[in-house]
């Protein structure tokens, strides 16, 4: 069974950091590539970065370019998100999800979302 | 990149059909058929039910379809039932340097 499961999660001050965590399981996790989509609360999905099976190609929205650093370690069948200079615009739930890659364009499996809370 | 564009809501009764409308750009929904749906009920993650536009994947039942036209791509719901009631989203492939683009979600209510 393919689980997503993800952690780190919290509260932080405006300017601070905090890094996200994502373990999967149940498949072979070094075969897909991998995103983080974030949902505020109330609001809809927003796709924030993507990282291919190999790390080779890693890709940011506009609104987290330059602050945000997605990475994977296929060994540990982990994908993390460090999130840095935070605003309280990016405060969200955080879903990592799994996308076959290739010519493929969905995200076919989520997590359960980790929440991070950015404010004084 | 811009968001696509869906209605904020619709409502159905039991056992009819609903459609949801879903626009993009000729730069997302218009020059690919990679546009996915998902189904998001209150406090839960989001559930892939449509894929390249008209796929479902398997366990997802065949009363949910999806189709396109031009910029315009739609998820139709027949056989209304309680359980379908939730929020429902559009995403497309949108190209290399910003791949994916949501809508920004439709509220169903199932009367």
């Amino acid at each position: 069974e393919v689980q997503l499961v993800e952690s780190g999660g919290g509260l932080v001050k405006p300017g601070g950091s905090l890094r996200l965590s994502c373990a999967a399981s149940g498949f072979t996790f070094s075969s897909y590539s991998m995103n983080w989509v974030r949902q505020a609360p109330g609001k809809g999905l927003e796709w924030v970065s993507s990282i291919s099976s190999s790390s080779s190609y890693i890709y940011y929205a506009d609104s987290v370019k330059g602050r945000f650093t997605i990475s994977r370690d296929n060994a540990k069948n982990s994908l993390y998100l460090q999130m840095n200079s935070l605003r309280a615009e990016d405060t969200a739930v955080y879903y990592c999800a799994r996308d076959p890659g290739g010519a493929a364009r969905f995200f076919d499996y989520w997590g359960q979302g980790t929440l991070v809370t950015v404010s004084s | 990149q811009s968001a696509l564009t869906q209605p904020a809501s619709v409502s159905g009764s039991p056992g009819q059909s609903i459609t949801i409308s879903c626009t993009g750009t000729s730069s997302d929904v218009g020059s690919y058929n990679l546009v996915s749906w998902y189904q998001q009920h209150p406090g839960k993650a989001p559930k892939l039910m449509i894929y390249e536009g008209s796929k479902r994947p398997s366990g997802v039942s065949n009363r949910f379809s999806g189709s396109k036209s031009g910029n315009t791509a739609s998820l139709t719901i027949s056989g209304l039932q309680a359980e379908d009631e939730a929020d429902y989203y559009c995403c497309s492939y949108a190209g290399s340097s910003t791949p994916w683009v949501f809508g920004g979600g439709t509220k169903l209510t199932v009367l």
